[in-house]
């Protein structure tokens, strides 16, 4: 089955610097790569996503580049802001999502 | 429009005891998936549904868990004799189709097994 890994487990970074979050994947069968954000206490809510046609996506501050030969795609948050603070997760996909152990992202005032 | 809902939000029972969760899709999406989220770790996935039918339940843990979605709208998760180790944060999330269309999560239940 499909094995995400995720890297760093915890990012702490200043307000208004750039975050950027790793994710390598087993399955070459996957095509469909989402990223989620998770707040305390409620369910994981999409902020991007990109399917295997596609090498990169941005949308105003949060990109996600894909490299296939290397099963390996990540997330870039730039000017970040304090209610970027939460818990990240990637995940690839056929159909059931297999998610990474997620990233805390701490922003520092 | 209205997301994905979950009920109860908490649950809490005794080891060897049955429960049920309810998930309640966004109207017209025909694909359904349970995921189980234990502290500190990503969502796993559960099962899949599309339509009526399980399309994949290759993530159920084992016999004790079971899952329905009789009308191809409401599903309920089932979990016979519960186990200490079956307290979790059960999600469930919602797609138009299924593949590469967005799941959409609910908030989830949290279930504590005493």
């Amino acid at each position: 089955g499909e094995n995400v890994e995720q890297h760093p487990s915890t990012l702490s970074v200043q307000e208004g610097d750039s975050a950027v979050i790793k994710c390598t994947y087993s399955d070459s069968a996957s095509n469909y790569f989402p990223w989620y954000k998770q707040e305390l206490g409620k369910g994981p809510q999409l902020i991007i996503d990109i399917r295997s046609n596609v090498g990169e996506k941005k949308d105003q501050r949060i990109a996600v580049t894909l490299n296939k030969t290397a099963k390996h795609f990540s997330l870039h948050i730039t000017e970040t802001q304090p209610e970027d603070s939460a818990v990240y997760f990637c995940a690839a996909s056929r159909h059931g999502l297999t998610f990474g152990k997620g990233t805390h992202l701490i922003i520092q005032p | 429009g209205a997301g994905v809902s979950q009920t109860p939000s908490n649950k809490v029972t005794e080891k060897g005891k049955y429960v049920e969760l309810r998930c309640d899709p966004i109207s017209g999406h025909t694909a359904l998936y349970w995921y189980r989220q234990s502290l500190g770790q990503g969502p796993e996935f559960l099962i899949y549904f599309q339509g009526t039918g399980a399309a994949d339940d290759s993530g159920l843990p084992n016999d004790r868990f079971f899952a329905v979605r009789p009308e191809g709208s409401v599903s309920t998760l089932k979990i016979q004799r519960t186990e200490r180790g079956d307290s979790a944060v059960y999600l469930c999330a919602s797609s138009l189709g299924g593949g590469q269309d967005t799941q959409y999560f609910g908030p989830g239940t949290r279930l504590t097994v005493l």
